[in-house]
C-alpha cells in the first residue's frame, strides 16, 4: 500500500532564507507521481509542484523546487528566498501510476512560519 | 471563472440528520473527488469518479454516497450524520490523474 510520510510539523524560518521540507514515501509501483501542495490559513489548496517518477531531473517552478532522491525514496521541497506570504501548511502527496484508478495519498502536512 | 465551486460554505446540523454538499468543476477535468480533512488537517481521499464512474471508494461509512450527474459535477450525500463526520470536506478535479485543483471545501458541524 501506498503511504507518504513527512515528519517535520512544524518549521520557522527567516524571511528571504531558503528552507527545506522533507517527504518520503513507499509504493510497490515502478511508476508513480509526486506532487506538493499549500494550504494557506484560509484553507485553500493550490497546487505547487509536481515531479514524475520516470524523470531524472529535478522540477523547479517559480522559487519552488524538489530535491528527488529515488533510492531513498524521498523528494523534498525546497523554497528559495522565502516571503511571508508562504507560510503555509505544505503538503506532500503522491499517485500510483498503477490500475488503482487516480488515489492520491496524503502527508499529514508541514505548517511553515515565516518570520519578518 | 473556471475553477472548482462548492456549496454550501458551511453547515451546522443535528446527529441523526441527513446533508447533501454539492460540487462543481468548470475546468472541463474528467476526474472528480472528494477528500475528508479532519481537525488536525489531514486529508484522506473518499471517492473518486473519473467521467461518471466511481473509480476509488476508500473505507468510508455506507451512510456516506457520492453522486455525479455528469463528468463536471460530484455531489457527496450523507444520510444520519454522526459527530465523527465534523470535519471541512474538500471537492477538487484534475485531468486524469495529474494535479489536483481543490474547491474552498465545506465545512460540516454536528451537534
Amino acid at each position: 500500500a501506498q503511504k507518504v510520510t513527512q515528519t517535520q510539523t512544524s518549521i520557522s524560518v527567516m524571511e528571504k532564507t531558503t528552507v527545506t521540507m522533507d517527504c518520503v514515501y513507499e509504493t510497490q509501483d515502478s511508476s508513480y507521481f509526486l506532487f506538493w501542495y499549500k494550504q494557506t490559513a484560509s484553507g485553500e489548496i493550490v497546487f505547487l509542484i509536481r515531479q514524475d517518477s520516470y524523470k531524472k531531473e529535478n522540477a523547479t517552478v517559480g522559487h519552488y523546487s524538489l530535491n528527488f532522491q529515488k533510492p531513498k525514496s524521498s523528494i523534498g521541497l525546497i523554497i528559495t528566498a522565502t516571503q511571508i506570504e508562504d507560510s503555509a501548511v505544505y503538503f506532500c502527496a503522491m499517485r500510483e501510476g498503477g490500475t488503482g484508478g487516480y488515489k492520491v495519498v496524503f502527508g499529514s502536512g508541514t505548517r511553515l512560519l515565516v518570520s519578518p | 471563472e473556471t475553477a472548482v465551486f462548492q456549496t454550501p460554505n458551511y453547515h451546522v446540523t443535528q446527529v441523526g440528520n441527513e446533508v447533501s454538499f454539492n460540487c462543481k468543476q468548470t475546468l472541463g477535468h474528467d476526474t472528480m473527488y472528494w477528500y475528508k480533512q479532519d481537525s488536525k488537517k489531514l486529508l484522506k481521499i473518499m471517492f473518486s469518479y473519473n467521467n461518471k464512474q466511481l473509480i476509488v471508494n476508500e473505507t468510508v461509512p455506507r451512510r456516506f454516497s457520492p453522486q455525479s450527474s455528469d463528468k463536471a459535477h460530484l455531489n457527496l450525500r450523507i444520510k444520519s450524520v454522526e459527530p465523527e463526520d465534523s470535519a471541512v470536506y474538500l471537492c477538487a478535479s484534475s485531468y486524469l490523474g495529474d494535479e489536483q485543483y481543490f474547491g474552498p471545501g465545506t465545512r460540516l458541524t454536528v451537534l
